[in-house]
């Protein structure tokens, strides 16, 4: 069974409206942690945000803001005024509390922000 | 300065050759992994190490073999490259634990003929 789920292979959003990409998870754990990761056509992978299950609160860093409905085991990305520059790939990914040594990635979700 | 460093960016290589990609971290962080990226832009664990002690080794043939000088280095040897090594191989590093973040490298580019 699949871990990580990002059932938006893509999405297109235009620029300065607000997108959500999807992400569900599937643990036993009540210890994890998520996290979210944007991969620019550059190639490199860059942190964007991370949620603790035991947060109580969503996590927010600037623009990025993380959905976290922990019994529908969902971990949602919201991107508030998109940029041209948010154009990329977003990978959604889990660390379990039990075996904190990988990150379980989901598939991906391929964003376009349009003019 | 940069805080997870791979070299080299690009590796082109023939089929049956070896050949090794370095890792560097001065985070300062006791974890380092190897990750490989394949064309459909999948990312999959393949070794952790912990203090220079592996701790995973994630069904990896043994054509790869990874290795730890120091806790700030990772390298990964591959030997008798094949077609199907092809891919992005990304080094990450990070603290121990559920809520720590794992930083990547800028990734190598790995094609074999």
């Amino acid at each position: 069974a699949q871990k990580i789920t990002q059932t938006q292979p893509g999405m297109f959003v235009q620029e300065k409206e607000a997108v959500t990409l999807d992400c569900t998870y599937d643990t036993s754990d009540q210890s994890y942690g998520l996290f979210w990761y944007k991969q620019p056509s550059s190639g490199e992978m860059i942190f964007l945000i991370y949620q603790g299950s035991y947060d109580e609160q969503n996590a927010t860093e600037g623009r990025y803001s993380l959905n976290f409905q922990k019994a529908r085991k969902s971990a949602n990305l919201v991107i508030s005024a998109s940029q041209l520059g948010d154009s990329a790939m977003y990978f959604c990914a889990m660390r379990e509390g039990y075996n904190t040594d990988k990150l379980i990635f989901g598939t991906g979700t391929r964003l376009q922000v349009f003019p | 300065d940069t805080a997870v460093s791979q070299t080299p960016k690009y590796l082109v290589t023939q089929m049956g050759n070896d050949k090794s990609i370095k890792c560097e971290q001065n985070l300062g962080h006791d974890t380092m992994y190897w990750y490989k990226q394949d064309s459909k832009k999948f990312l999959k664990i393949m070794f952790s190490y912990n203090n220079k002690e592996l701790i995973i080794n994630e069904t990896v043939p043994n054509r790869f073999s990874p290795k730890s000088p120091d806790k700030a280095h990772l390298n990964l040897h591959i030997n008798s490259l094949e077609l199907g090594d092809s891919a992005v191989y990304f080094c990450a590093s990070s603290r121990e634990g559920v809520s720590e973040t794992q930083y990547f490298g800028p990734g190598t580019r790995l094609l074999v003929l």
